[in-house]
């Protein structure tokens, strides 16, 4: 089954833990990309990623950051965490970067105290 | 900045009946728009989209219009059901570059009276 698989769904820790949140995708998708998703402020970009080694930061990028070893991973990283990173988080691939529709993953729920 | 935007935050609707959520964009140079769903608890689910050289797009129930002298984008849900009950959200694609990136509209929650 294609899909988009996120781990973990659901995390809660404390400010200063370094925490990674893995993305994975099994259709050959060549860009990958984070989002937050907060109320009232919609779905926002954190980062990008164009191709293996290849990412760019979205509108969000503050505190976070992601690498592309391989093709079908994409992880999140948040070195040290803070309260206001407190969010539900989707991450997104996509065929090509030229505009195909993205297919979400079911989110991670975050919670830092 | 250039975003994207939605006219009314909730719509309630009774089932059977059609369903309009509208948009609206203020990037002139967007030439691609999505629409997407989002049920309580599951990521963003694609259900049409339309490209800026169309002005209508039709799928199964589901129809996109886009204006662009306006830059109006509206979903129409015809026979609306209970399943239909989600938050939508529209987003826009700029053209004329290599970088990708999807703006999303705030979203709009569609309410399904029985």
């Amino acid at each position: 089954e294609a899909q988009v698989t996120q781990n973990p769904r659901y995390l809660i820790t404390v400010t200063g833990k370094k925490l990674t949140v893995t993305c994975s995708q099994n259709m050959n998708h060549e860009y990958m990309s984070w989002y937050r998703q907060d109320p009232g402020l919609g779905l926002r970009q954190i980062y990008y990623s164009m191709n293996v080694e290849v990412t760019d930061k979205g509108d969000v990028p503050e505190g976070y950051k992601v690498s592309r070893k391989e093709k079908r991973n994409f992880p999140l990283i948040l070195e040290s965490p803070s309260p206001n990173q407190t969010s539900l988080y989707f991450c997104a691939s996509s065929l090509r970067s030229d505009g195909e529709t993205q297919y979400f993953g079911p989110g991670t729920r975050l919670l830092v105290l | 900045g250039e975003s994207v935007g939605l006219h009314l935050p909730t719509l309630s609707v009774q089932e059977g009946d059609n369903s309009i959520i509208n948009c609206a964009y203020s990037n002139s140079a967007s030439d691609y728009f999505i629409w997407y769903k989002q049920e309580s608890g599951k990521g963003p689910q694609f259900i049409i989209d339309i490209r800026s050289n169309m002005d209508k797009r039709q799928g199964q129930r589901v129809t996109v219009l886009l204006n662009k002298t306006v830059k109006h984008l509206s979903l129409q849900i015809a026979a609306t059901q209970p399943g239909d009950s989600a938050v939508y959200f529209c987003a826009e694609i700029p053209g004329g570059g290599s970088n990708y990136k999807l703006t999303f509209g705030k979203g709009t929650l569609l309410t399904v009276n029985p």
